[in-house]
């Protein structure tokens, strides 16, 4: 199967600090999406960010961006300034397949403190 | 904004229960999906469907079905629950944009089911 792999299940940063998420995939296409979502406690997923992998340039909204390393199969969020609500699991996920099915990662809680 | 609703939060349920989680979006999407989301294992995709009447099976599909009559509804059935299907269930909803999916989801809020 092929796989989304994030290696931190947890991690933690003090407000107004830059942190960064890891991740990892596997896939056998050229042409497929990586996205960031958020899951705050309200458990509703959020998107964060998205990557077409035929883009070379990385993505960013705000203070949020990706390092995509698309020959290493990398796809690292990071976050700069970090605020007390960015504090949520985060899930890295591959799409690529057909009828727009996602792969998903195994989370890595955020938190953040003051 | 795209908007899809599970009709229950919490649920709890006895071993060996039918048990149906209901899903509605209100944005006229053409593909709907049910996951999973365990503890270390992430999201898993249970069943996902393309159309009305269609349904395919996802990574995990034993011991669920799933039934969709009308586009905005899409249906997560448990014909005999079991305490190993005690689990978050989250339903998405994406659009097909040209000739591919859009990939991106909106999801619900979730449904936490116990089956004791």
């Amino acid at each position: 199967a092929q796989t989304v792999t994030q290696s931190q299940p947890e991690m933690s940063v003090q407000e107004a600090e830059t942190v960064t998420l890891s991740c990892t995939y596997d896939t056998s296409e050229n042409n497929y999406y990586l996205f960031w979502y958020k899951q705050p406690p309200s458990r509703q997923m959020i998107l964060v960010i998205r990557q077409e992998a035929y883009k070379q340039q990385n993505a960013t909204e705000n203070r949020f961006s990706v390092n995509f390393q698309k020959a290493a199969k990398s796809f690292s969020l990071k976050i700069s300034d970090s605020q007390l609500g960015d504090t949520a699991m985060y899930f890295c996920a591959r799409g690529g397949t057909s009828y727009g099915k996602l792969t998903f990662g195994q989370g890595t809680i955020l938190t953040v403190h003051p | 904004d795209v908007k899809v609703t599970q009709s229950s939060r919490y649920l709890v349920k006895r071993t060996g229960e039918k048990v149906f989680l209901e899903c509605v979006q209100d944005m006229d999407h053409e593909n709907m999906f049910w996951y999973r989301q365990d503890p270390g294992l992430g999201l898993r995709l249970i069943y996902f469907s393309y159309d009305v009447k269609m349904k395919e099976k996802g990574d995990i599909p034993e011991g669920y079905s799933v039934s969709r009559e009308k586009k905005e509804r899409f249906s997560l059935i448990l014909e005999s629950a079991s305490t190993n299907q005690t689990s978050m269930y989250l339903c998405a909803s994406s659009l097909v944009q040209g000739a591919r999916a859009n990939e991106k989801l909106f999801f619900g809020s979730g449904t936490q089911l116990s089956v004791l």
